[in-house]
């Protein structure tokens, strides 16, 4: 079954240093994709990045990049020059494509706090 | 691009009172799901549409929560009777199609309050 692992409930970073969240994944589906989120105090979830099983290289978007590594079942999301705009709650998702019905499921969360 | 539609914001209704939430998603997603975010805890996924036909609903509970999207566009998600447990953010969200590379668009939500 499609499972979703986000062990660390809150963190903290200083604003312009790089910050680590982590994500790691359960799947018998070779074929699938991994989301990060972003959840604002304002509410809306906004789409980060993408990274698919089969892509070879990791993921980045502007200051996101995506840690991916297949063989641990972890997609690590790396903020580098953190921003207090980016103080919010984050989420890791995953689809499965072999699935029957290609479920979209999140992990717990992470809520950053960045520090000036 | 119009982005996905959640109306009402905010509803406070008293327990066993039925409540009914609205969505309308991008033009030409064919996917569209409803998610219930409890404060404090990520999104869980309710149910799932493919054009108009129900793709999942393991985790609603159909005792009282029902949906529908009819020509496969709106939806509504109904709760009767409610319940102080269902207190918790009602979010809609859109695709464009199953796959795993379609990432999926939210709305804001509609935070339900039951007292």
């Amino acid at each position: 079954a499609q499972k979703i692992t986000q062990t660390q409930p809150g963190m903290f970073v200083q604003e312009k240093e790089a910050v680590t969240l982590d994500c790691t994944y359960d799947t018998s589906d070779p074929s699938y994709g991994l989301f990060w989120y972003k959840q604002p105090s304002s509410g809306e979830m906004i789409f980060l990045i993408y990274q698919g099983s089969y892509d070879q290289q990791n993921a980045t978007e502007g200051r996101y990049s995506l840690n991916f590594q297949k063989a641990r079942k972890s997609a690590n999301l790396v903020i580098s020059a953190s921003q207090l705009g980016d103080s919010a709650m984050y989420f890791c998702a995953m689809r499965e494509v072999g699935g029957a019905t290609n479920k979209l499921i999140f992990g717990t969360g992470t809520l950053l706090a960045v520090q000036p | 691009e119009a982005g996905v539609a959640q109306s009402p914001r905010y509803k406070i209704i008293e327990k066993r009172q039925s409540v009914a939430f609205w969505c309308n998603p991008i033009s030409g997603h064919a996917t569209l799901y409803w998610y219930q975010q409890i404060l404090g805890q990520g999104p869980k996924l309710l149910i799932q549409f493919q054009n108009n036909g129900v793709v999942d609903d393991s985790q609603l509970p159909k005792d009282r929560f029902s949906a529908e999207r009819l020509k496969g566009v709106d939806s509504t998600l109904k709760i009767q009777p409610a319940k102080l447990e269902d207190s918790a953010v009602y979010l809609c969200a859109s695709s464009l199609r199953i796959g795993s590379d379609t990432e999926a668009f939210f709305g804001q939500g509609t935070r339900l309050t039951v007292v």
